[in-house]
């Protein structure tokens, strides 16, 4: 499976818009890719997933570059209950199962 | 909400006991997963099955078995628990392809002492 590239951490205030890069420079051409996230002492939750357009959903947006080797998810107004560990992985025809990485953990000021 | 329950969330149990970990989704998702994960660790895959009768090893060895007679039901089994099995088990489910999202139970969070 091609690998993802994510900051360790990220801080942001509460209602503030939130960035979370990520890096795909070997994703082939029929890779999705899915975010999601997992929040304190639970199993993770899907949040979005694209493949070449830009995605909007209740929870985020996907913004892909057009060369896709990167991707950004986007938070439009934070909350504390947005503080987790944000994976970005890429899901492509073999693939068995997800594979995570470390993800960036998303810290929520108030 | 997602459809998808394991049971128990916590167990606490001695070594050398045989346990059994319950994973059921109520989706007819075919595709089922264990993953394991360490506190503040990543997220590893230990099985796979595509359906009724299918069982695969994941990218993590591990010396749990699994069984899926029933679409809904994925059970993990550990014949002898040892400390160093301690860790949260995660089950998950989702239809096939690279286009659907996966669903995750609240995990099981096992000690073995």
């Amino acid at each position: 499976d091609a690998k993802t590239t994510q900051p360790n951490s990220m801080e942001s205030n509460e209602e503030e818009p939130v960035h979370l890069p990520c890096n795909h420079s070997t994703i082939s051409g029929t890779d999705y890719i899915h975010w999601y996230r997992q929040l304190p002492s639970q199993g993770p939750e899907y949040v979005i997933h694209g493949l070449t357009s830009n995605v909007n959903n209740r929870m985020a947006s996907l913004a892909i570059a057009e060369d896709r080797k990167s991707s950004t998810l986007i938070l439009h107004r934070a909350t504390l209950r947005d503080a987790a560990v944000y994976y970005c992985i890429l899901v492509g025809g073999g693939a068995d199962g997800l594979t995570f990485g470390k993800g960036t953990h998303l810290i929520i000021q108030p | 909400e997602a459809d998808i329950y394991q049971t128990p969330r916590y167990l606490v149990i001695g070594t050398g006991k045989k346990i059994t970990l319950e994973c059921s989704q109520t989706m007819g998702h075919d595709k089922m997963y264990w993953y394991q994960q360490d506190p503040g660790m990543e997220l590893h895959l230990i099985h796979y099955s595509y359906g009724v009768n299918s069982t695969e090893k994941g990218d993590l060895s591990s010396e749990s078995t699994v069984s899926r007679i029933r679409t809904e039901h994925f059970p993990l089994t550990l014949e002898s628990a040892r400390p160093s099995h301690t860790s949260q088990y995660l089950c998950a489910s989702s239809e096939m392809g690279r286009s659907t999202e996966a669903f995750f139970g609240q995990g099981t969070r096992l000690t073995v002492v």
